[in-house]
Parts: C-alpha cells; sequence; structure tokens
C-alpha cells in the first residue's frame, strides 16, 4: 500500500484564521479523498480532490470554506478558512490506487481552533 | 440518514476469546465492504475488506462475514488480544471510490 504523510501533524489556531493542510503520497494514486472526524463521531468525506480540476464536495461542504488543490498524481492540500472552534477536528487524505477498491488513510492532522 | 451503522458503541471481550463487531447498511447500491481499526492521535489502518458478491473472507485471525438479504456484515476476530484493543469501524462503497463510515465500535480486550 501507498505511504502516505501529512503535515502538519497537529495545530492550534486562533479562530478567524486559515490553516493548510498538506497530504504527500509516495507513489502516484487514482484518487484522493479529504475526511474529517470531529470529536467523537465517525469519519464523514469532505470531498474527493481531482488532478488537474476542482475538487467535488459532499453535501454539507462548500470550496470557499475547504479549498482543496491537486498539482499532481502524489500531492493534495486541504485549507480550513476561517476557523471556528466547530472545526476543531482530526483532517484525514486517504488515497485509492488504480484497479483497487481499498482506500488508505494518512495519519491525520489534529486541529484544536480556540 | 445514517446509511452505515454500527449498533454497538463498545465490546468488552477476554483475550483468547472471539470478538464480534456488528455494522448494518440500508443502501442495497453497496457493493464493497471495509473494516478500518484506529487508535488515538493515528489515521484508520485497513483491516480487511469483502466485495458484494462474496459472503465470507478471511485474513489471519480476521474473518468479515456478508449477509446481503439482511444488509449486516460483521467482523470476527479470533482469538482476540490486548494489542487489538481500538476503535473498529465499517465502510461501505457504492463503487465511487466514496467511503460511508458507520459510527465505530470500541472494542476492549481484557488479559
Amino acid at each position: 500500500s501507498a505511504v502516505i504523510s501529512q503535515k502538519p501533524s497537529r495545530d492550534i489556531c486562533q479562530r478567524g484564521t486559515s490553516l493548510t493542510i498538506q497530504c504527500q503520497v509516495d507513489s502516484q494514486v487514482t484518487m484522493m479523498f479529504w475526511y474529517r472526524q470531529q470529536p467523537g463521531q465517525s469519519l464523514t468525506l469532505i470531498a474527493t480532490a481531482n488532478q488537474g480540476s476542482e475538487a467535488t464536495y459532499e453535501s454539507g461542504f462548500v470550496i470557499d470554506k475547504f479549498p482543496i488543490s491537486r498539482p499532481n498524481l502524489t500531492f493534495s492540500t486541504l485549507t480550513v478558512s476561517n476557523m471556528s472552534p466547530e472545526d476543531s477536528s482530526i483532517y484525514l487524505c486517504s488515497v485509492l490506487q488504480g484497479g483497487q477498491e481499498t482506500q488508505y488513510f494518512g495519519p491525520g492532522t489534529r486541529l484544536l481552533v480556540l | 440518514d445514517q446509511q452505515v451503522k454500527q449498533n454497538s458503541p463498545s465490546l468488552s471481550v477476554q483475550e483468547g476469546r472471539i470478538s464480534i463487531l456488528n455494522c448494518d447498511y440500508t443502501n442495497s447500491m453497496f457493493d464493497y465492504f471495509l473494516w478500518y481499526k484506529k487508535y488515538p492521535a493515528e489515521g484508520p489502518t485497513f483491516l480487511i475488506s469483502i466485495s458484494s458478491i462474496k459472503d465470507k473472507n478471511e485474513d489471519g485471525r480476521f474473518t468479515v462475514f456478508l449477509n446481503k438479504s439482511a444488509k449486516h456484515l460483521s467482523l470476527h476476530i479470533v482469538p482476540s488480544q490486548p494489542g487489538d484493543s481500538a476503535v473498529y469501524f465499517c465502510a461501505a462503497s457504492a463503487g465511487t471510490g466514496k467511503l460511508i463510515f458507520g459510527q465505530g465500535t470500541t472494542l476492549q480486550v481484557k488479559p
């Protein structure tokens, strides 16, 4: 399976600011996804990061709040904009390699917004 | 509308015994199911999966059973070990790559 890293691993931010999370994969992958896990909750898909085009967002998530970039087949970023305490979560990227159906997850980014 | 449900928030099992974690789903379009294990402060780790064309898949101590008519799947861990203590998530996919997760079950294996 692909090796996935995320930066930062954790951060504490002030409300109203923005944070960009990076996801790096050690091999080219077909699809990359961003998920959120709020405290005590399950994992929820935010969006599919499409290479070379705009991300596809799930219901309840919008580009202005969670802009996503995917400049190539091994890298993606998720920005959490104009943060509020409700954005405190673990943010996870995952990947799907061509011909497979199993997603593999990065280690996550723990975000606390004060 | 929760399409994937894990109705047991927690499960406690004695070391060496069987752990059975359950998951129910409502969407008949799901054709691939996965189990992930998650420790605090880590990302989910893939454990085992099953396609809708099968009813059982086994990998070492882990076996997943799928009952399509009941829209139910279960994960069996035999024998359970203290290192298995973690949160277990079931997830389902309808072929789009998008995963829908259950709420998770916290498994505690007591020595």
